[in-house]
């Protein structure tokens, strides 16, 4: 079965540099959530997607933005990147409108920022 | 493919009784186990964890218990509290990924 693939897998960037990560959720499923995982700490909620809306918002910062697209798809569009940003970000999608549980979530993102 | 099932996705339990949440793994490589609670637009939050070189952890109300031969871990929370209302995550990391549950939403009901 097709899980919830997340592009690239890692990525090192410099400082003020942007990054575009990418999630492509399970077929079907209409909801897209972000989070950013700190070393050594709980993921942190940053945003989510449903139907292509913005449907709820953490701790993302400014420099970040998402979108959801036509086909589900999301990216999260970062920009000035600073040593803090260096984290795994991971994606999860789920089959039910802004459901909390029955989150498929992908392998993540490792951002390394130089 | 998912490599960590949480095959139930609800349970609701009475005040007072034992919480019981399963999840199943089919990657015989992983070794370390946690279990995550997440309230709503929140991240999950660590609650405990498990080595591969035990088949038990306690801590408080809380208990994993890990069988390696049936792929199986769970946890345990007794006696259950309406506090406890949240999803639960098991998840297992292995080197730079990440493999989470789909979840299981528990509610304790006074």
């Amino acid at each position: 079965a097709a899980g919830v693939i997340q592009s690239p897998r890692h990525l090192i960037k410099e400082k003020r540099e942007t990054a575009t990560l990418k999630c492509y959720p399970i077929p079907r499923h209409d909801t897209v959530y972000w989070y950013q995982q700190g070393p050594g700490q709980d993921p942190q909620f940053l945003i989510s997607f449903y139907e292509k809306m913005q449907s709820d918002k953490g701790s993302i910062p400014d420099r970040f933005s998402a979108q959801q697209f036509s086909d589900y798809h999301s990216e999260l569009n970062m920009s000035s990147l600073e040593l803090g940003d260096s984290a795994l970000y991971f994606c999860a999608s789920s089959p039910r409108d802004l459901a909390e549980y029955e989150q498929y979530f992908g392998p993540g993102t490792r951002l390394t920022v130089t | 493919d998912q490599q960590v099932k949480q095959n139930s996705p609800s349970l609701s339990v009475q005040e007072g009784r034992i919480s019981i949440l399963n999840c199943d793994y089919t990657n015989s490589m992983f070794d370390y186990f946690l279990w995550y609670k997440k309230y709503p637009a929140e991240g999950p939050t660590f609650l405990i964890s498990i080595s591969s070189i035990k088949d038990k952890n306690e801590d408080g109300r809380f208990t994993v218990f890990l069988n390696k031969s049936a792929k199986h871990l769970s946890l345990h929370i007794v006696p259950s509290q309406p506090g406890d209302s949240a999803v639960y995550f098991c998840a297992a990391p292995t080197g730079n990924q990440f493999y989470f549950g789909t979840g299981t939403s528990l509610t304790v009901i006074p």
